[in-house]
Order: structure tokens, then C-alpha cells, then sequence
């Protein structure tokens, strides 16, 4: 059974780019959170998707978009790319709401 | 707004022994969960322990174990019998329980950097 999956692992771009970062929840679920999580901190919550639709958001700018499909996999889209966002970016996954979240490995994103 | 805060930046222990790491918490809910996740350097986050906070009992996982005291709006978390795999990042987390989906949100503290001595 396989947990939460996300890619890339690492991964390297510069000041003003765009991004893209993909998760697969774990099988069987339909609910996918995204959090990014700052050297020696701990994870800030970005926005929640659920039936396609982003249903509750963090105190990010509209640099952060996201998107759910269908087979509940997401993705989080970050333009404009600024050195600040630099991070660990951690997906997570869940069933309904008497279930705990399950995290990936995260996508480690930094920017020159 | 909820917060969480954990105090302790590090903490170290002496393998086989207990310890005990703080985590405080500021809401104005009255139905909401705690938790307990474990990051080690591979970084993927891992639950520890859950806590309901309309159930009174302390949970209990294991060599894992927290004392509640909600009026307080307290939450530690001790580990029993400590092994060299317990070493990680130890992070809190709230979790509101009022709302309807998508009001799921964790709410992270800034973590404790767990030692073990062998």
C-alpha cells in the first residue's frame, strides 16, 4: 500500500521562475494539504484541497496556486519565485476528518 | 488564531531512560485535536500520538505517552525507555474539529530537536 508520493525529490531554480510540485495521496484517500516548511521550522500550512476545490487557505500570496484532479492527486504551482521560498514543501493526505494526516518525503526546493 | 509553542529547542536523553518534551497551546475552541508527529532527517513527518481533547483519558501508544491538561492548555509528550531510532525532530500540531470539510489545518509548533545518548 503505498503512502504519500511526491516528486521531484530536490530540485533547483532561480529568482523569478515558476515551479511545480506534484503529490499522490496515499491510496485511498481524497483530501490533500500542502505545507511548506522553512529551515529550523515547522511547517506552515499552505491551502487544502478537497472534490477538486481549494477549501481552506494559509496566509500565502496568490503567487501559490494549486490544483486537485480527479484520481485526487495535486498539484502546487509557485510563480514568481522570490529566495524566501526556499523550503522543504510537505504534502499531506487524509481520509475525512476523524482521520490523521499522512505526509511525503517532501520536495526540497531551493532557489539561487 | 490558534498557536502552538514548544519551548524546549533541544533536548537530549540517555538511551534506555525517559523524557519529556513541553508543548503549550493558545486556542479559543473548545473541540479540537492534538498531536504528536516525529521528523527524522529523511523528513518525511510521522504521527506519534493523537489526542481528542473531549476525552479526558491521556493517550497512549507504546513506549509513548501524553499528559493532557486542557485547562491548562498543556500537552507533553513522554518517551519511555528511549532507543537510538527515537532521535528526530519532535513537532506538535493543533487541529481544529468544529467546521465542515476543509477545515482541517494543522497548526504546527517550531519543534524540539530530540537527542539520544547511547
Amino acid at each position: 500500500d503505498a503512502g504519500v508520493t511526491q516528486s521531484p525529490t530536490h530540485l533547483i531554480k532561480t529568482r523569478g521562475q515558476q515551479v511545480t510540485l506534484r503529490c499522490s495521496p496515499k491510496s485511498g484517500h481524497d483530501t490533500v494539504s500542502w505545507y511548506q516548511q522553512a529551515l529550523g521550522q515547522g511547517p506552515q500550512f499552505i491551502f487544502q484541497y478537497y472534490e477538486e476545490e481549494e477549501r481552506q487557505r494559509g496566509n500565502f500570496p496568490d503567487r501559490f496556486s494549486g490544483h486537485q484532479f480527479p484520481n485526487y492527486s495535486s498539484e502546487l504551482n509557485v510563480n514568481a519565485l522570490l529566495l524566501g521560498d526556499s523550503a522543504l514543501y510537505l504534502c499531506a493526505s487524509s481520509l475525512n476528518r476523524e482521520q490523521p494526516q499522512h505526509f511525503g518525503d517532501g520536495t526540497r526546493l531551493s532557489i539561487l | 488564531a490558534q498557536t502552538v509553542t514548544q519551548s524546549q529547542p533541544e533536548m537530549s536523553v540517555q538511551e534506555a531512560e525517559t523524557v519529556t518534551l513541553s508543548c503549550t497551546y493558545d486556542t479559543s475552541e473548545s473541540d479540537y485535536y492534538l498531536f504528536w508527529y516525529k521528523q527524522p532527517p529523511s523528513r518525511q513527518m510521522i504521527l506519534v500520538i493523537r489526542q481528542e481533547a473531549y476525552k479526558q483519558q491521556n493517550a497512549t501508544e507504546n513506549r509513548f505517552s501524553v499528559n493532557f491538561q486542557k485547562a491548562a492548555k498543556s500537552f507533553s509528550l513522554k518517551i519511555s525507555d528511549s532507543q537510538l531510532g527515537d532521535a528526530a525532530m519532535y513537532f506538535c500540531a493543533y487541529r481544529s474539529a468544529l467546521g465542515g470539510f476543509g477545515n482541517e489545518k494543522l497548526t504546527f509548533g517550531t519543534g524540539t530537536r530530540l537527542t539520544i545518548i547511547p
